[in-house]
C-alpha cells in the first residue's frame, strides 16, 4: 500500500509559540491531502482539505488563520498551528488519497499522526 | 447534516464473532469504508463497500445497504489483538471522508 509520513510524532510548545506538522506522500503523489484533530477517546474530526497548488478548503469551525495548510507540492502538506494554546493540544492525523480522492477504494492513507502538547 | 452512529462498545471473548453496526446521514455517499485505530496509533484501512452486499477479506467481511443507509463490520475468530477502536467512514460527494464517533472492541480471553 501507498505510504504517507508525518513528522513529527510528537512535539511539546509553549503557549503561543507556532509549530510545523509535514505529511509526506513517500511513493505516490496526492493531490489531495486531508487533516484530521482527534481527542482522546474521540473520532477523528475533519479540519481541511488540501489541494496542491491551491488554496485549502476548511471545515466549518475550523480557524483558516490559526491553522495554516499548504500543499506546495505533490508530496507534501503542511499544517502550521500558530500562536498555540493549551486547548490545541491533540492528535493531528494528515491522510492521503492515490488517484481520484481514493479511486474505487475508499482507501485513505493515513500518517503516523503527531501528538501536540501545548504548555 | 451529516452524522454516522455506531455503538461505542462493544466486548467480546476470544474466538467469537462480532458485527459492528454502523448507520449514516450524509448529504452524498460514494462508500463506505472501515478504519481500524489502536490506542496511539494513526488508522488503518479495513474494507470498502461502494455497492450494496458482502466483501470478505479474512476473518473481516463488511456488508453494505445503501436503502437501508446501513452498514456493518464483521470481526471472526476473535484475537486478542483485535482490541481496538473500529470506525465506518463515509465518502461523500465532496471527495471527502466523514467518519462516525468510533466503536471500541474489547477482546478478553
Amino acid at each position: 500500500g501507498a505510504v504517507v509520513s508525518q513528522h513529527p510524532s510528537w512535539v511539546i510548545c509553549k503557549s503561543g509559540t507556532s509549530v510545523k506538522i509535514e505529511c509526506r506522500s513517500l511513493d505516490f503523489q496526492a493531490t489531495t491531502m486531508f487533516w484530521y484533530r482527534q481527542f482522546p477517546k474521540q473520532s477523528l474530526m475533519l479540519m481541511a482539505t488540501s489541494n496542491e497548488g491551491s488554496k485549502a478548503t476548511y471545515e466549518q469551525g475550523v480557524e483558516k488563520d490559526k491553522f495554516l495548510i499548504n500543499h506546495a507540492s505533490l508530496t507534501l502538506s503542511t499544517l502550521t498551528v500558530t500562536s498555540a494554546h493549551p486547548e490545541d493540544s491533540s492528535f493531528y492525523i494528515c491522510s492521503a488519497s492515490a488517484g481520484l480522492a481514493g479511486g474505487n477504494t475508499g482507501e485513505l492513507f493515513f500518517g503516523e499522526g503527531s501528538r501536540l502538547t501545548v504548555l | 447534516g451529516q452524522s454516522l452512529e455506531q455503538p461505542s462498545e462493544v466486548t467480546a471473548v476470544e474466538g467469537a464473532i462480532v458485527q459492528i453496526n454502523c448507520t449514516y446521514q450524509t448529504s452524498g455517499f460514494y462508500g463506505l469504508s472501515w478504519y481500524q485505530q489502536h490506542d496511539g496509533g494513526a488508522p488503518t484501512f479495513l474494507s470498502y463497500n461502494a455497492l450494496d452486499g458482502l466483501e470478505e477479506t479474512g476473518r473481516f467481511s463488511s456488508f453494505l445497504s445503501r436503502s437501508d443507509s446501513y452498514g456493518y463490520l464483521l470481526l471472526q475468530e476473535l484475537q486478542m489483538k483485535d482490541s481496538a477502536s473500529y470506525f465506518c467512514a463515509v465518502r461523500n460527494y465532496g471527495q471527502n471522508f466523514v467518519f462516525g464517533p468510533g466503536t471500541r472492541l474489547s477482546v478478553l480471553p
